[in-house]
């Protein structure tokens, strides 16, 4: 069964400093996807990042970087010089294949909220 | 470009009622999603609705029942209502059946008293 852990339930960093969101998973696929989602107080979730387990480059958006290890199967977040904008609750997410229908549902962990102090 | 969109934004029913939450997909997209949030928690799946069908279902019981139109819009309905159905309830749209990203709407807020 796929699973998600992320371990730290909340983390508070005064502003300007870096952070890294952990994110553990467990799947049987050989082939799979990683998805990062951050989501505001407003609530709506807000998609962050997509990587494929055939890519295990780095990826760098800005302030923030996505760090994918296969062999340890993490796939960590870090934000970089954070801001009090940073300030959500963010989500790694797994899809499983629904076998037989193609379709795909996201299993999501349960979250690591940030707080950036000011 | 308008994205995912969801009514009402908040709604207070009682135990026993019944309850229809919409969902309006990001425009292009044809597969809506339905997720259940509580307090704290990680977004569970509940369904999935392409080409009008449920194509999956997570671990939620009968009463969670849906559908979707010929324009991609999609409700979720809830019977019998319990008051461990109080939570966030997120629609996710995407495009097409394969593992690509969904965008979820602002979610609707149930409260059940």
């Amino acid at each position: 069964a796929q699973k998600v852990t992320q371990a730290q339930t909340e983390i508070s960093v005064v502003e300007k400093e870096d952070v890294t969101l952990d994110c553990v998973y467990e799947t049987r696929d050989t082939t799979y996807y990683l998805f990062w989602y951050k989501q505001p107080p407003s609530g709506e979730l807000v998609f962050l990042i997509r990587r494929n387990s055939f890519d295990e480059q780095n990826e760098i958006s800005g302030r923030y970087s996505w760090n994918f290890q296969k062999s340890t199967s993490s796939f960590n977040f870090t934000i970089t010089a954070s801001q009090v904008v940073d300030s959500a609750v963010y989500f790694c997410a797994l899809p499983s294949l629904y076998s037989g229908a193609g379709s795909y549902q996201l299993t999501f962990g349960k979250g690591t909220k940030l707080s950036v102090i000011p | 470009d308008a994205g995912v969109t969801q009514s009402p934004t908040h709604l207070i029913k009682t135990r026993g009622q019944q309850v229809t939450l919409r969902c309006s997909p990001k425009s292009g997209h044809d597969t809506v999603s339905w997720y259940q949030q509580a307090l704290g928690q990680g977004p569970q799946f509940i369904f999935q609705y392409y080409e009008e069908e449920e194509r999956q279902r997570g671990n939620f019981p009968d009463r969670f029942s849906g559908h979707q139109f010929p324009n991609y819009s999609s409700e979720l309905n809830v019977n019998a209502l319990l008051l461990g159905d109080s939570a966030l309830y997120l629609c996710a749209s995407s495009l097409g059946q394969g593992a690509r990203e969904q965008y979820f709407g602002p979610g609707t807020r149930l409260t059940v008293t």
